[in-house]
């Protein structure tokens, strides 16, 4: 079965620096990834998602993934955060045959000015 | 763009009446799932179909959460009798794993 860790629970960055969440999944196969955004009363929205070939990700909002194998790890990274980043994120792993999907308990993102 | 159509928006129903939430599927895809998300818990998967069939209700926690899907257009989640602890947004969504803004329960 399908697990997901997000490590970090709460991260705080400076508006401008960079940004990395973590991500590690469990799965037996090479699995579809996700990332998910989502703002306070909000729905989720897709950021990103890696199926298969290239293992760096280019999401929307300037984000982007890169799926690493040997580490089992999806690690979402934007080079310049701004303020309006500020929001929940969620990690997610499927199987490819449109199985279900499992998220991670999320990363709450707080951005300073 | 979501592939489904949730709704009510919002619900508030008193402890113990029955509640239907609704999706309606616009993407065509042959999955669809509910999802809950609490505080407490996260977002938990309680069901999905395929091509209308359940695969899956391992996560519906109780009996008295049960969910159909009559044909490819229309699914529903309903809770009877309905509890506060089943306060929660409510999120169906298809295979293109785009979600909605889903439905808001509160049960008082």
């Amino acid at each position: 079965a399908q697990s997901v860790t997000q490590p970090d629970i709460h991260i705080t960055v400076s508006e401008g620096a960079s940004l990395e969440l973590r991500c590690n999944y469990s799965y037996g196969a090479t699995p579809y990834l996700f990332w998910y955004v989502q703002s306070p009363g909000q729905g989720l929205q897709l950021l990103l998602k890696y199926f298969s070939g290239d293992t760096l990700v280019q999401g929307i909002k300037g984000f982007e993934a890169e799926f690493k194998r040997s580490q089992s790890s999806f690690n979402l990274r934007k080079p310049s955060v701004h303020w309006s980043d500020a929001a929940e994120y969620f990690c997610a792993v499927g199987a490819p045959s449109y199985d279900k999907v499992i998220f991670g308990p999320g990363t709450s993102l707080s951005v300073i000015p | 763009d979501a592939g489904v159509i949730q709704s009510p928006r919002h619900e508030v129903t008193e402890m113990g009446q029955e509640v239907t939430l609704r999706c309606k599927p616009i993407s065509g895809h042959d999955y669809l799932f509910w999802y809950r998300q609490t505080m407490m818990r996260g977002l938990e998967l309680l069901i999905y179909f395929n091509n209308n069939v359940p695969i899956d209700d391992s996560g519906m926690p109780e009996d008295r959460f049960s969910a159909k899907m009559p044909n490819a257009s229309f699914s529903t989640l309903k809770i009877q009798p309905s509890e506060p602890r089943d306060s929660a947004v409510y999120f169906c969504t298809q295979g293109d794993y785009t979600f909605g803004s889903g439905t808001r329960l509160t049960v008082v």
